[in-house]
């Protein structure tokens, strides 16, 4: 079946580094791709999502790039802060049903 | 408040005993999900809906049911649970846009424990 693989499990980085994840997805027909953030005890929320369309997006220090024709797309964090620390979820769907595939997650710890 | 509500927030029950987890949203979303969370396992789509009565299986249906009789409304009901099913449960829905769902809306959570 349809998955989505996400790479990798566990990230540590210094205050002000940069922060990338990776996600591969397997469904050609798959057409949206959002990243949520999941903050220990939470429920996850998105930071941003990015549509087929579209090659890249960004939104203050966060960027998400799409290559549509690898199959892969990307969450990208600058000057990463304590406060992004969580985990990191990526997704692919059909915009055309509801269907959604997650990646297993990325923990991310920004240490001061 | 705009939301996404589901009851009860913690429960703990036995092998094959029934049992509903309600799920509510205030915010005239069409979409409507079901989500697993496991360790390592990220989250997991369970059942989805699309509207009143149309519903349709996710990557994990098995031992699951749910109904969509209301808009606002989508219960999942687990008809005789088992220790596998022990897991996080998360709703969320989405509004219908012109390009179709967008940003999905998780509620709370749900920590079910079957013994």
């Amino acid at each position: 079946g349809e998955n989505v693989e996400q790479h990798p499990s566990t990230l540590s980085v210094q205050e002000g580094d940069s922060a990338v994840i990776k996600c591969t997805y397997s469904d050609s027909a798959s057409n949206y791709f959002p990243w949520y953030k999941q903050e220990l005890g939470k429920r996850p929320q998105l930071i941003i999502d990015i549509r087929s369309n579209v090659g890249e997006k960004k939104d203050q220090r966060i960027a998400v790039t799409l290559n549509k024709t690898a199959k892969h797309f990307s969450l990208h964090i600058t000057e990463t802060q304590p406060e992004d620390s969580a985990v990191y979820f990526c997704a692919a769907g059909n915009t055309g049903g509801f269907k959604t595939i997650f990646g297993a997650g990325t923990r991310l710890f920004v240490k001061a | 408040e705009a939301q996404v509500t589901q009851n009860p927030r913690y429960l703990i029950t036995v092998t094959g005993k029934k049992l509903t987890v309600t799920c509510s949203q205030n915010m005239n979303h069409e979409y409507m999900s079901w989500y697993r969370q496991d360790p390592g396992l990220g989250l997991r789509q369970i059942y989805y809906s699309m509207n009143v009565e149309v519903t349709d299986k996710g990557d994990v249906p098995e031992g699951y049911k749910v109904s969509r009789k209301e808009k606002r409304n989508f219960p999942l009901i687990l008809e005789s649970p088992s220790p596998n099913q022990t897991s996080l449960y998360f709703c969320a829905s989405s509004l219908k846009g012109l390009a179709g769902y967008n940003e999905q809306f998780f509620g709370p959570g749900t920590r079910l424990t079957v013994l």
